[in-house]
């Protein structure tokens, strides 16, 4: 156990719709990092926050948004979904943005 | 996105083999993580390396910083059945604050 939760565990959902993903970091951390992983591919990293500000951005569509809260957790939120968007999304956190990541178990998404 | 290259992309090997794998880059890196995922699982974190030529060992698994900080390497000694799984290697750019995943390497064991 990595000590980071991720819910919901799994998630169907239909084209158009919106859904939120909830992260909580390991107890100290003050930095997340969300990836998306597609079917049998490499994790692609979305969006850093750290103490509750942006920090890095990566291959994140603008249909995706994600905050963190003042208690640390993190929300990602994915909008207008599409068929593509069909994924396993992992959140990380890690004390500062430069220390060793920690992975949760995941949120698999499935858009029909 | 930017990724690390990783071979090999996968292997089969027998139960009690050596196995070696590693990444490559052509930037220079300040920290290499290697991670195992098992399916439908979140990636776990095996072994950290943050200094040039650190040789780090974590049970059967030994971790190699190589010494261009270009490329790192993980060999698993004596193979198992639970050993199975996609390994990412994982480096922190120096300079930046973020890190670049490799594309990973799909071991399976045969008994």
């Amino acid at each position: 156990d990595s000590g980071v939760t991720q819910t919901p565990k799994h998630l169907i959902t239909a084209t158009g719709q919106r859904v939120t993903l909830r992260c909580s970091p390991r107890s100290g951390d003050l930095s997340v990092y969300w990836y998306q992983q597609s079917l049998d591919q490499g994790l692609q990293f979305l969006i850093q926050y750290y103490n509750g500000e942006e920090r890095a951005k990566g291959n994140i569509l603008e249909r995706f948004s994600a905050q963190q809260f003042p208690d640390l957790h993190s929300e990602l939120n994915l909008s207008s979904l599409e068929l593509g968007d069909s994924a396993l999304y992992f959140c990380a956190s890690s004390v500062n943005f430069q220390e060793t990541q920690y992975f949760g178990p995941g949120t698999r998404l499935l858009v029909l | 996105g930017q990724q690390l290259n990783q071979s090999p992309q996968s292997m089969f090997i027998q139960e009690g083999e050596d196995v070696s794998m590693n990444c490559t880059s052509s930037s220079i890196f300040n920290t290499w993580l290697w991670y195992k995922q098992d399916p439908g699982e979140g990636p776990v974190l095996l072994i950290a390396l943050y200094k040039a030529g650190e040789l780090t060992s974590n049970g059967r698994l030994t971790a190699q910083f190589g010494i261009t900080r270009k490329d790192s390497f993980l060999n698993i000694s004596a193979s198992i059945p639970s050993d199975v799984g996609i390994y990412f290697c994982a480096g922190l750019r120096s300079g930046t604050y973020k890190y670049i995943f490799g594309t990973g390497t799909r071991l399976k064991v045969l008994a």
